[in-house]
């Protein structure tokens, strides 16, 4: 079956300038989750949603970054007013009931100039 | 709280040599251990996982870990790398609790020489 999918695969973008990334989960998927891989680094939690309950955001580093999830589906990742620094690849996953076993999309390059 | 150690930041080896690559783990219990492994400009995929029972979890590609209690520490192993297994692997630990986030390694680079 169809796995995660994320788009753009990369993004370009001016410092200030707002972006959003897209995540599609596995279908049938009740938990999906955003992560950040900056350059060299391990993967950092941002936000968690599990079916219908308010989102686990512990892990956004700013008020700049917001998350939606729509019909417990399709998810959002909004960066406001990106900086420099918010250059990384965005890593989506998803993970059905039960076992938390996370399977990831691709990932989105996003490049802030 | 929950941190992930993989003490090799870069390992090189021989095709055809055997591999073993470190993880050690805090937690304050077992954790859920994963082995992901990222290819260059790919995401990341689920080579094998432990979440309980046999200590030594077999996974996709030839590869197998052993989780050592004693150790804390969840090392992945191959006995003959091929040229295809270049890329970087990750551990990862999870709460066995509720299915929130991992806590991933900085992970390891293998690169494979011929």
């Amino acid at each position: 079956g169809a796995g995660v999918s994320q788009s753009p695969s990369n993004k370009v973008t001016e410092k200030g300038k707002d972006v959003e990334l897209r995540c599609d989960p596995i279908s049938g998927h009740t938990a999906l989750y955003w992560y950040r891989q900056s350059l060299g680094q391990g993967l950092e939690f941002l936000i968690y949603f599990q079916g219908n309950s308010a989102p686990d955001k512990s892990g956004l580093p700013s008020d700049r970054f917001s998350a939606e999830r729509t019909g417990g589906s399709v998810s959002t990742l909004t960066i406001q007013r990106t900086q420099q620094e918010d250059s990384a690849v965005y890593l989506c996953a998803s993970s059905g009931a039960g076992r938390q076993t996370q399977y990831f999309g691709p990932g989105t390059r996003l490049l802030v100039l | 709280a929950q941190s992930v150690t993989q003490p090799d930041i870069h390992i090189t080896v021989s095709e055809g040599a055997s591999l073993e690559l470190r993880c050690n783990y805090s937690y304050g219990a077992t954790p859920y251990l994963f082995w992901y492994v990222q290819s260059p400009g790919q995401g990341l995929q689920l080579l094998l996982k432990y979440f309980s029972g046999d200590t030594l979890v077999q996974g996709i590609k030839g590869f197998e870990a052993e989780f050592k209690r004693s150790q804390s520490s969840f090392n992945l192993r191959k006995p003959s790398v091929h040229w295809s297994d270049a890329a970087e692997y990750f551990c990862a630990v999870g709460d066995p609790r509720g299915a929130n986030n991992l806590f991933f390694g900085t992970g390891t680079r293998l690169t494979v020489i011929p």
